[in-house]
């Protein structure tokens, strides 16, 4: 079975930052890969999905993007944090019909 | 309109004793997957139960089983026996047709009292 990592755990960033999470999977090949943001207290937004290196699908409108350099790898950056970026950020990957997720990043822009 | 539901934002149960979590959806598409997840305070996802659209059975998985009514669109979940650790957040998640995506509800925050 899969197993997602996703690092930092914890990351504080101030306004106008960049940012950059890393989501790695392994014991899979060529998964679907999502990025998700939760708000506190709140459900999850899907932010994007990916279902192959350099396939990168936007779901919402927003200063984030994604990127897929390689097959296990999902990266979700910014060139600019805004206050509202703040949240937990979730990786999760595909395995058969099931979304299985990674331990999550907590950020929080100052 | 909302694809999930969760009516219950909060709720409370006593040990040993079972609990269902309410969800109803909205698709047109005849083809879909519903599933439950628990995210304790440590904010990890842990997938709990899935249920196709197809299944002529009610999902079961130890502890956790889902009741599905398709006619009403709903698919409770039902946790027996409660324990302490079941406390956590519950979300409901659907995914249409044959994508990937997943939907999912506001989710309920399960409190079992000792």
């Amino acid at each position: 079975s899969q197993t997602i990592h996703q690092w930092p755990a914890t990351l504080v960033q101030p306004v106008g930052s960049p940012l950059s999470l890393e989501c790695t999977v392994e014991g899979t090949s060529n998964p679907n890969l999502y990025w998700y943001r939760q708000a506190a207290g709140r459900g999850l937004q899907l932010l994007f999905y990916s279902v192959g290196i350099g396939q990168i699908s936007s779901e919402v409108p927003q200063n984030l993007s994604a990127s897929r350099p390689q097959d296990r790898q999902f990266i979700l950056s910014s060139k600019k944090l805004l206050l509202s970026d703040s949240g937990f950020y979730l990786c999760a990957g595909t395995e058969g019909k099931t979304q299985y997720f990674g331990p999550g990043t907590r950020l929080l822009v100052l | 309109a909302q694809k999930i539901t969760q009516t219950q934002p909060g709720m409370f149960v006593q040990e040993k004793e079972a609990v269902t979590l309410d969800c109803t959806y909205d698709t047109s598409d005849p083809s879909y997957g519903l599933f439950w997840y628990k995210q304790p305070s440590s904010g990890e996802m842990i997938f709990l139960i899935y249920q196709g659209s197809y299944d002529q059975q009610n999902a079961t998985e130890g502890r956790y089983s889902l009741n599905f009514q398709k006619a009403r669109k709903s698919a409770n979940l039902v946790i027996s026996a409660s324990q302490l650790g079941d406390s956590a957040m519950y979300f409901c998640a659907m995914r249409e047709g044959g994508g990937n995506k997943l939907v999912f509800g506001a989710g309920t925050i399960l409190r079992v009292k000792s």
